[in-house]
């Protein structure tokens, strides 16, 4: 049973200092993206990439929050440094996108909860 | 004005009834939409897209999309007490695959009752 695995599964650390979220996408799927999911703002797109290329990274803070697809089986989110408000639960998803359809399942990793103290 | 807007809920149904759970979005461009459910502490899954206007059913989820007045909608019939989950809206402006990027909106709490 394929799945997508995200580690840590829960993260606690102190305002300032660089969190780094892993995620290990369904094999063969060329499609992985990052969402944070909050109370107030719910479910939203930080960043994706298809084979391994970003393709857009709008939602994501640029001054603190990386995104790297270093090989196709490894995806990281890093936030250097750290802040409050960046607490919530980070999801990695991977699909397999082809671009003549409009099959586009995104699988979700059981996600990362993060709380920056 | 948020682009892809739901109730917040809870949306509260007797088991056995018809739960009709709602969303509108803003892009009129908008091509391909989604429901996923997300059980408390767990991720989002997929569970219906629909392409088209009209109503798509699979199983006891029917999906009804009307773009004109840019809604979309699931109904679950013959609710039962494990449908109760937050239901997330998600929206594409495109219609294949290459056009990835998903806007959801923030769910619907339903609570199914004995």
């Amino acid at each position: 049973d394929a799945r997508v695995t995200q580690t840590p599964r829960h993260k606690v650390t102190e305002m300032g200092q660089e969190v780094t979220m892993r995620c290990q996408p369904i094999l063969g799927h060329n499609t992985v993206f990052w969402y944070r999911q909050t109370m107030m703002q719910g479910l939203e797109l930080l960043a994706y990439f298809r084979n391994r290329a970003p393709l857009d990274d709008s939602g994501m803070p640029k001054d603190r929050f990386s995104a790297e697809m270093p090989d196709a089986t490894l995806a990281t989110l890093k936030i250097q440094p750290s802040e409050p408000r960046d607490s919530a639960v980070y999801f990695c998803a991977s699909g397999l996108v082809w671009p003549t359809t409009n099959t586009d399942t995104q699988y979700f990793g059981p996600g990362t909860r993060l709380t920056v103290l | 004005q948020k682009e892809v807007e739901q109730n917040s809920g809870p949306l509260s149904v007797p088991e056995g009834a018809i739960a009709s759970l709602n969303c509108t979005y803003s892009d009129r461009g908008s091509q391909s939409f989604f429901w996923y459910r997300q059980y408390s502490g767990k991720s989002p899954e997929l569970i219906m897209s629909i392409y088209s206007n009209g109503d798509k059913e699979d199983g006891r989820f029917t999906a009804q999309l009307n773009k004109a007045s840019q809604y979309v909608s699931l109904l679950i019939r013959d609710s039962q007490p494990s449908d109760s989950a937050t239901y997330l809206c998600a929206v594409r402006l495109g219609l294949t695959g290459t056009a990835s990027k998903l806007t959801f909106g923030t769910g619907t709490r339903l609570q199914v009752t004995l």
